[in-house]
């Protein structure tokens, strides 16, 4: 069975600081893994995923995350945060390496401080 | 990407009665929807996968009488919440995908309400 741990419930970073969320997979066969950024009461928006290929894998916003299969890794980082930023972000992985049925982790609430 | 509209946004009824939530794909044509039950300050949970013109198959726990839903065609599914409680009362979003292999399209999002 796969599954996600995200580590963080709540990071609070300051404006142009480093963002890293961390996240760590469980699966049994090469997965696909999802970010997914969520803002007050709106629905999904993916930031990025990796599915094959390079590891290091550049989303919208300024998000990037490298998939690092020795670690189990997929931890979202951005250089600089904008107070845009501030959502909660949800690490994900698929079933079967396919992109559907997708298990979520349970969420890192990202605050940025002016 | 392709878009995912789901109606409504916001709903609230009172305790006892049905709602039912919709899941339209725009664009494309899904042969999976998935919905998804977020409690508050908690990660998505997975209720149950529909496939276009058969029956939806539901994750351990979810009630299927309760939860009834509906793909009646390649870009609508229907959720109807029966008999509402108050524990009832969540944020459902739905995704939409053309197969294994091709990205799922998640909706907005519903508030369902129940008072």
């Amino acid at each position: 069975a796969q599954s996600v741990t995200q580590l963080g419930s709540h990071v609070s970073v300051s404006e142009g600081a480093l963002v890293l969320l961390r996240c760590n997979y469980s699966s049994s066969v090469p997965p696909y893994l999802f970010w997914y950024v969520q803002y007050p009461n709106q629905g999904l928006q993916l930031l990025l995923k990796y599915t094959t290929g390079a590891t290091l894998v550049k989303g919208i916003n300024g998000f990037e995350a490298e998939f690092k299969k020795s670690e189990t890794s997929f931890h979202l980082t951005k250089p600089s945060a904008h107070m845009s930023d501030a959502a909660e972000y949800f690490c994900a992985v698929s079933e079967a390496g396919g992109y559907q049925k997708v298990t979520f982790g349970t969420g890192t609430k990202l605050q940025v401080i002016p | 990407g392709a878009v995912v509209s789901q109606h409504p946004s916001r709903v609230i009824c009172k305790s006892g009665t049905s709602v039912k939530i919709e899941c339209r794909s725009l664009d494309f044509q899904a042969t999976t929807m998935f919905w998804y039950r977020q409690f508050p300050k908690q990660s998505l949970m997975l209720m149950a996968t529909s496939n276009e013109g058969s029956k939806a198959t539901y994750e351990q726990g979810v009630e299927k009488d309760k939860f009834l839903i509906n793909h009646a065609s390649l870009t609508l599914s229907t959720l109807t919440v029966t008999s509402a409680h108050p524990e009832d009362s969540s944020f459902y979003i739905c995704s939409a995908g053309q197969g294994k292999n091709n990205e799922a399209f998640f909706g907005q999002g519903t508030r369902l309400t129940v008072v």
